[in-house]
């Protein structure tokens, strides 16, 4: 959905370096979850936040991963000290309320593929 | 047990036929049911959703639920070559927060 922007659409990073995945989600909505997908994988959660909160960080590799939904500005995952099993593509979703609520649906964003060389 | 499973497939169909895709679930508890359509390259979009045991149909979408046997099925008649795609099932998942689980997703080619 056009409406959840992502950045950069890709984006090549030496194994060692920072990466950082920026969401931003649509409007009026406060719920942001990260997924990644590797190569012929489903989506694997990461990470949900809201505004100035990490919910559920369940999915989150313990090292080199981090979150953060500030109270102004896009949704942020960084990747520390990136190694080439990170390469994957990372999908933001958003919604306007939780998704235990009912007749809440999530939209996703167009993703960031990643590459570690 | 994994949380969602779907058959990876892939499902060949041809067009004009009905497409099948199946998904089971472990979590007895959970309520909320979702589609998504994903084709190579692109991002996830949802294309239907359930809550309730039995049918929901939207024009040739219909999804089906039997929450005693923890499955949901989604169906697609008079499939089209435009229909070939990854179809992931994703669920509710209660404990802690409650997130959305994906399956691994069927791909699905419908030869014209």
């Amino acid at each position: 959905n056009a409406g959840v922007m992502q950045n950069p659409r890709h984006l090549v990073r030496r194994r060692g370096q920072e990466a950082r995945l920026r969401c931003s989600p649509m409007k009026g909505h406060s719920h942001v979850y990260w997924y990644r997908q590797l190569p012929e994988e489903g989506l694997k959660f990461m990470v949900y936040l809201q505004k100035e909160n990490i919910i559920d960080e369940s999915g989150m590799p313990k090292e080199r991963f981090s979150a953060e939904f500030p109270k102004e500005g896009p949704s942020i995952l960084r990747i520390q000290q990136v190694v080439r099993g990170d390469s994957a593509a990372y999908f933001c979703a958003s919604s306007r309320i939780g998704q235990g609520i009912m007749n809440t649906e999530a939209f996703f964003g167009q993703g960031t593929r990643l590459t570690v060389v | 047990q994994k949380e969602v499973e779907q058959n990876s497939g892939p499902l060949s169909v041809p067009e004009g036929a009905i497409a099948s895709l199946n998904c089971t679930y472990s979590d007895r508890g959970s309520q909320s049911f979702f589609w998504y359509r994903q084709y190579s390259g692109k991002s996830p979009e949802l294309i239907m959703f359930i809550y309730s045991n039995g049918d929901k149909e939207d024009g040739r979408f219909t999804a089906q639920l039997n929450k005693a046997s923890q499955y949901v099925s989604l169906l697609i008649r008079d499939s089209q070559p435009s229909d070939s795609a990854t179809y992931l099932c994703a669920v509710i998942i209660r404990g802690g927060s409650e997130k959305l689980v994906f399956g691994k997703g069927t791909k699905l080619t419908v030869n014209p």
